[in-house]
Formats: C-alpha cells, sequence, structure tokens
C-alpha cells in the first residue's frame, strides 16, 4: 500500500524558515518523481515544486522560486522542501504527491513520462507563516 | 504559463441527476488533463487522466471528455458520496495549473 506522510508544519513568523518532509512507502521510491501541492485556507490547488527520480532536476512555481528547495534521498524514501523567506501567502496546507508513472534512468539521463501527473498524495502538513 | 478555467464555480444538484464540469485551457493541452476529486479536509484523489482514462477503482459513473482547449467532466447519476469538490489540472508543461475548482452541493 502506497503511502506519504508529510511532518514539519507548524506556525512560523513572516521572514522565517521551515522544512517539511515526506515519508514515502509501498512503492520504489527512487522510480518516481514527487512534487509539493499546496492549498490555502478555503482555496484551490497551487503546485509548488517537483523533483525527477535522481534528484538532478528541481522546478518550482514562480512565486515560490528563490526561496524554497526541494530535494530528496532515495536511501530514506523521503522528500524535503525547504522554505526559507515566508510570507503569510505562503499559509497552506502542503501536500506531497507522487507521479502516476515511473521513469527510468539512461547514460546518466533521467526521464518521467509523464511528470505533474499525481496518483497518491499525502494527508497534507499545515504551514502558517503569521506574527 | 497555461491557465484552465473551470464551469460552473458552485453546482446544486440532487441524487440521480447528470452532472457535467467544463474546464478550458488557456493554449492546447492535447489530451494532458487529470481530475481529481477533494472532499473537505482530505487530499486530493485522481479520477481521470489524459482527459478520458478512468483511474482504477473509480466508478464507470464519472467519464470525461475532450481535447485541445475544452475538456467535460461528466458524472451520469450523482450519488451521495459525490457531493464535493472537483478540480481538473493539466499536465502538459511546468507549471502544471490546477482550474479554481468547481463545488457540487446537494440540491
Amino acid at each position: 500500500e502506497v503511502q506519504l506522510l508529510e511532518s514539519g508544519g507548524g506556525l512560523v513568523q513572516p521572514g522565517g524558515s521551515l522544512r517539511l518532509s515526506c515519508a514515502a512507502s509501498g512503492f520504489t521510491f527512487s522510480s518516481y518523481a514527487m512534487s509539493w501541492v499546496r492549498q490555502a485556507p478555503g482555496k484551490g490547488l497551487e503546485w509548488v515544486s517537483t523533483i525527477t527520480i535522481s534528484g538532478g532536476r528541481t522546478y518550482y512555481a514562480d512565486s515560490v522560486k528563490g526561496r524554497f528547495t526541494i530535494s530528496r534521498d532515495n536511501s530514506k524514501n523521503t522528500i524535503y522542501l525547504q522554505m526559507n523567506s515566508l510570507r503569510a501567502e505562503d499559509t497552506a496546507v502542503y501536500y506531497c504527491a507522487k507521479d502516476r508513472t515511473s521513469g527510468y534512468c539512461r547514460n546518466d539521463l533521467c526521464y518521467s513520462p509523464q511528470p505533474l501527473l499525481f496518483d497518491y498524495w499525502g494527508q497534507g502538513t499545515l504551514v502558517t507563516a503569521s506574527s | 504559463d497555461i491557465q484552465m478555467t473551470q464551469s460552473p464555480s458552485t453546482l446544486s444538484a440532487s441524487v440521480g441527476d447528470r452532472v457535467s464540469i467544463t474546464c478550458r485551457a488557456s493554449h492546447s493541452i492535447s489530451s494532458w488533463l487529470a481530475w481529481y476529486q477533494q472532499k473537505p479536509g482530505k487530499a486530493p484523489k485522481l479520477l481521470i487522466y489524459d482527459a478520458s482514462t478512468l483511474e482504477s477503482g473509480v466508478p464507470s459513473r464519472f467519464s470525461g471528455s475532450g481535447s485541445g482547449t475544452e475538456f467535460t467532466l461528466t458524472i451520469s447519476s450523482l450519488q451521495p458520496d459525490d457531493f464535493a469538490t472537483y478540480y481538473c489540472q493539466h499536465y502538459n508543461s511546468y507549471p502544471g495549473t490546477f482550474g479554481q475548482g468547481t463545488k457540487v452541493e446537494i440540491k
């Protein structure tokens, strides 16, 4: 059974930092790109960041570029989101999500056939940036 | 960036009704479109991908259609468990933008 378990959320002052974790189980973690998606209170879904299967490439929404850093540790089946310079508008539930289709690496190049299509999501962790 | 626009924002319907939700993309996304269902306090659930392919375990009363810039999610006979918010999302390119959501309410 696929499980994604986020942790690390909490209350932080604007300008502060927080690191989220997402521990995965039930699938071959190193074969799937992973992403963070957030949802502000009462609002819709917003893609935040994606990391490829090897961790060699990362992608960010313009709203967090330069402030957030996604990373992964395939030996621990975990992805992370380091969030710096937090703003009130970053307040949201942060979900980690798994690509539906596995990728592969060949000749040091890694490829995910359908990035951004998510078949499993974690339960979410709430980040509140407020004074 | 590709923008996704859903309509309506809210839909009031009764059990047994046939309901449809539309999603329009600002540029062609071929068939790279997914539909998700979200209930309050829960994570989204994948219903349909590639515009019309039903995810495993999803009831057959859900169906998707469309390509290019216009897409539709249809629930053929609304069940009590279907009252939720539905989101479309393109995965044609980064960022994979979501629509603003359609809340399906009990009439």
